[in-house]
């Protein structure tokens, strides 16, 4: 299957900071991504929906202000989480896809807020 | 999206099949349904799709009932590498592929 990178896998960050969070198409474009939120021992939940060139679309109860999203060419996204805090510290995970195609996940990042 | 509901764990031995069960009784006639997988730590991972036929493929295989209210994924020789969250989602074809709702899915350990 198509392959997905999310860079970095890991990130520790003081709290006030912000966090860029890169997400990949490597050997597609993706015209839609998207961004999960999974806190420990629950399962993923979507935070936004990503097109390329226009403004991501948020779920409800995500601010668009603290998580910026970027996409800004058919083969990245990108997820800024700004001025963090230690309850933003969780797993996200991007998904990209071409509009016939599955979605493909990739490995996650883990954020650490301290 | 329809509702799904699946056990919250399974375990199956090593060399064995690993047969899980998923009930959605609200699925649509034009709503499919998918597997996916997430081992600890990573991103999910796509198994099997269906619509109403059986599907099969490298991974597993999908037995989708005639009435299609619920399927079964069936990993025929389950090994260690296999423990996973294991995720089941109806929805409409790839049209919204990746927005996805996610359950709390069945966790499956495979044993020695």
């Amino acid at each position: 299957g198509a392959v997905v990178s999310q860079h970095p896998s890991w990130v520790i960050c003081k709290s006030g900071t912000s966090v860029k969070i890169e997400c990949r198409s490597l050997d597609f474009q993706a015209t839609t991504m998207f961004w999960y939120r999974q806190f420990p021992k629950q399962s993923l939940m979507l935070m936004a929906t990503s097109n390329e060139g226009s403004k991501a679309t948020y779920e409800q109860g995500v601010e668009k202000d603290k998580f910026l999203i970027n996409h800004a060419s058919l083969t990245l996204s990108t997820l800024t989480v700004t001025s963090a805090h230690p309850e933003d510290s969780s797993f996200y995970i991007c998904s990209a896809r071409l509009p016939t195609t599955e979605a493909f996940f990739g490995q996650g990042t883990r954020l650490t807020v301290v | 999206d329809a509702k799904t509901t699946q056990p919250p764990s399974m375990d199956c031995a090593e060399g064995r099949a690993a047969n899980l069960p998923c009930n959605h009784s609200t699925i649509s006639g034009n709503e499919y349904v998918y597997w996916y997988r997430q081992i600890h730590s990573q991103g999910p991972q796509y198994i099997i799709h269906g619509l109403k036929n059986n599907e099969t493929n490298e991974m597993a295989s999908l037995i989708i009932t005639e009435d299609r209210k619920s399927s079964t994924l069936i990993l025929p020789h389950a090994t260690l590498r296999d423990t996973a969250v294991y995720y089941c989602i109806v929805r409409v074809a790839h049209t919204n592929a990746g927005k996805s709702t996610f359950g709390d899915g069945t966790t499956l350990t495979v044993k020695p």
